[in-house]
């Protein structure tokens, strides 16, 4: 059974922390992604990885960053945590390059930044 | 250029009924076009996924109905239950090296009993 794991469900933080999301996959899937939920925006991505080192911006890269040392580990970065960082987080992950492309999403962090 | 455009936001349906989500893109070179379904405090995960060369694809209940034309694109929730209840999102996809997902903005469904 195919999974993606992400670290913790709930998260509260203050204002100015450095918060670190981590997400594992154990699918041997290329590509990681992570996008943040909010109501009436959908999921928006904000950076996404498609092999071991390799990082690109999505919609809304800013006040993050993000790190992957090793194929199964994704690993979401905010600087210094700002209310309006307080969201939803979805993990997810994929074959690159497959026919019938399908991501996989872990069930969520809920971030809450004080 | 990369949006994807989602209608209702939210959708009331009777139980046996169809609920229809519409979807419409601008970028003509997606060449891939899923949609998701989330329960809550789940992920989002997999329901059907088209083509752009089909016209149309069911599985189940769940039909998707393509119009290259028009840059459209909708799903079709046949004898609609109330297990249907879920945030649905169309999505589209470059299938290139990317391989990046782009999001509608969602619908929530409710399925009267």
């Amino acid at each position: 059974d195919v999974k993606v794991t992400q670290s913790s469900r709930y998260l509260v933080k203050r204002t100015g922390e450095k918060v670190f999301l981590e997400c594992v996959q154990d699918m041997d899937h290329e590509n990681m992604f992570w996008y943040r939920q909010d109501p009436g925006l959908g999921l928006r991505l904000i950076y996404f990885s498609y092999d071991v080192k390799m990082k690109e911006k999505g919609d809304i890269p800013e006040g993050y960053s993000v790190s992957r040392e090793k194929k199964e580990r994704f690993s979401l970065i905010l600087e210094s945590a700002s209310t309006n960082q307080t969201s939803m987080y979805l993990c997810a992950s994929s074959l690159w390059g497959t026919g019938n492309f399908e991501a996989f999403f872990g069930q969520g962090t809920r971030l809450t930044v004080v | 250029q990369q949006q994807v455009k989602q209608s209702p936001q939210s959708l009331i349906v009777q139980k046996g009924g169809i609920s229809i989500i519409n979807c419409a893109y601008e970028n003509t070179a997606f060449d891939y076009f899923p949609w998701y379904q989330q329960f809550p405090g789940k992920g989002p995960a997999l329901l059907i996924a088209i083509r752009p060369d089909v016209s149309e694809k069911k599985e189940g209940r769940f039909t998707i109905s393509f119009n290259k034309s028009a840059k459209q694109f909708s799903l079709h929730i046949m004898d609609s239950q109330p297990g249907d209840s879920a945030t649905y999102f169309c999505a589209a996809i470059l299938m290139n090296r990317d391989d990046k997902i782009i999001f509608g903005k969602g619908t929530r469904l409710h399925i009267l009993p």
